[in-house]
């Protein structure tokens, strides 16, 4: 069964520095989305992304933040400059529909340091 | 600000019990709801997606929509231990965001 993937598992990095999470969604969905979920709380929606454009953004998806999908499987997250408070498990998810079902990713779990 | 709320529990029922999941949501313009389970240091893993008012039944699942009252519920029959996790209410409107519940941890006792 297709399913999404993401890479690192688990990325440590200084506060300040730049992280990029990877992911890569099932092959033929267009829709993809990034949340997170900082620890005992709630999987917040960041950003969604189709026909290589941002669709939606979160008040948390702020300057520090930007996606990419660098070529036609691949779909990235990056943050400039990592603060203590990124400190939480990413999601990536994928659908084949505006309003169809989102499938996660197993996660990326940052700490910043 | 739009909100999806659930009780955060824990609920706790017995083997082979029937477990009721709630969540109201504010938003009336929401179109699509979903219910997914998460165990712990998991990822959201969906177990049904409902659209219309009324009931829709997979296998031990039932999601209940009701969007007069802007309620969806999620019942579990035969509940069994590895059903012991958080159940996350899911709401999406006419954009693509979509708004996730807190959660309620749910217990099944062997």
């Amino acid at each position: 069964e297709p399913e999404v993937t993401q890479t690192p598992s688990h990325q440590v990095t200084q506060m300040g520095q730049e992280v990029i999470l990877r992911c890569v969604p099932i092959s033929n969905h267009l829709y993809f989305y990034w949340y997170r979920q900082i620890l005992g709380q709630k999987v917040e929606f960041l950003v969604s992304f189709y026909n290589n454009e941002i669709s939606e953004k979160s008040e948390i998806f702020d300057d520090q933040f930007s996606v990419e999908r660098p070529d036609g499987s691949n779909f990235t997250l990056k943050i400039r400059s990592t603060k203590l408070e990124d400190s939480a498990m990413y999601f990536c998810a994928s659908s084949d529909a505006r309003t169809d079902t989102q499938y996660f990713g197993p996660g990326t779990r940052l700490t910043v340091l | 600000q739009k909100e999806v709320e659930q009780n955060s529990g824990p609920l706790s029922v017995p083997e082979g019990a029937i477990a009721s999941l709630n969540c109201t949501y504010s938003d009336r313009g929401s179109q699509s709801f979903f219910w997914y389970r998460q165990y712990s240091g998991k990822s959201p893993e969906l177990i049904m997606f409902i659209y219309s008012n009324g009931d829709k039944e997979d296998g031990r699942f039932t999601a209940q929509l009701n969007k007069a009252s802007q309620y969806v519920s999620l019942l579990i029959r035969d509940s069994q231990p590895s059903d012991s996790a958080t159940y996350l209410c899911a709401v999406t409107g006419g954009g693509f965001k979509t708004i996730f519940g807190a959660g309620t941890r749910l217990f099944v006792k062997a």
